[in-house]
């Protein structure tokens, strides 16, 4: 039972590049989020996602997509990187309890 | 505005000794509040879920309390140990169908030898 995974652990990305942050579970969780942490502010919701086809918006969703093929995974796409995206981003599964992934680190110049 | 204030920002302890995190919240509706434990570099990890309902609730050490009237919550740490040093977040969840939350910016704790 690895609980939530992510990759990669870090990454740098030049202005205008895109990818794919990925989050996977083995919970059988449906609800599943994705947040982004900023030095000093509390975490920020990204997407979440109620089941597998569902998403939805959470409070910063501009400049990211997500899809819900299964269960199991919940990527996030950044479409076209931009500086202010360099964050540390979060996966969490679980609805009471949620459990974090490891985070990873995205570095945009 | 959904608001979660946490103070203080940042608290250096002696091992061995106790000591309290303060959470203020202006949330609403309520749904519950949770109080993570995050190690530098690390996700989040849940110590405690308290509903409307519900005063204290303990974990090992960690106990947290929760006043729903003047919408305050505390963490109390007892005994602390050097393993204690992290950042607590305190999250207060508004949204009940969608699970949305106002994250604090957190406390971060120094636990000295």
């Amino acid at each position: 039972n690895a609980g939530v995974t992510q990759t990669p652990k870090f990454q740098v990305l030049k202005t205008g590049q895109s990818m794919t942050l990925q989050c996977a579970q083995d919970m059988n969780h449906e609800y599943m989020s994705w947040y982004r942490q900023d030095p000093g502010m509390g975490l920020r919701l990204i997407h979440y996602s109620v089941g597998a086809g569902i998403t939805d918006q959470g409070e910063v969703p501009n400049g990211y997509n997500v899809s819900r093929s299964t269960t199991e995974d919940f990527p996030l796409r950044l479409l076209s990187a931009a500086p202010s995206q360099t964050s540390v981003y979060f996966c969490a599964s679980g609805w009471e309890t949620q459990y974090f992934g490891p985070g990873t680190r995205l570095l945009v110049l | 505005k959904n608001q979660v204030e946490q103070s203080p920002q940042s608290l250096i302890i002696l091992e061995g000794k106790n000591c309290t995190l303060q959470c203020n919240y202006t949330v609403s509706p309520f749904s519950n509040l949770r109080w993570y434990k995050q190690d530098t570099g690390r996700g989040p990890v849940s110590l405690t879920i308290m509903t409307f309902s519900e005063n204290t609730k303990s974990n090992g050490r960690y106990t947290a309390t929760l006043d729903a009237d003047t919408k305050q919550s505390s963490l109390h740490i007892t005994a602390s140990q050097l393993s204690d040093s992290a950042s607590y977040i305190c999250v207060v969840r508004y949204n009940t169908n969608a699970g949305k939350s106002t994250f604090g910016d957190g406390t971060t704790l120094t636990v000295k030898p």
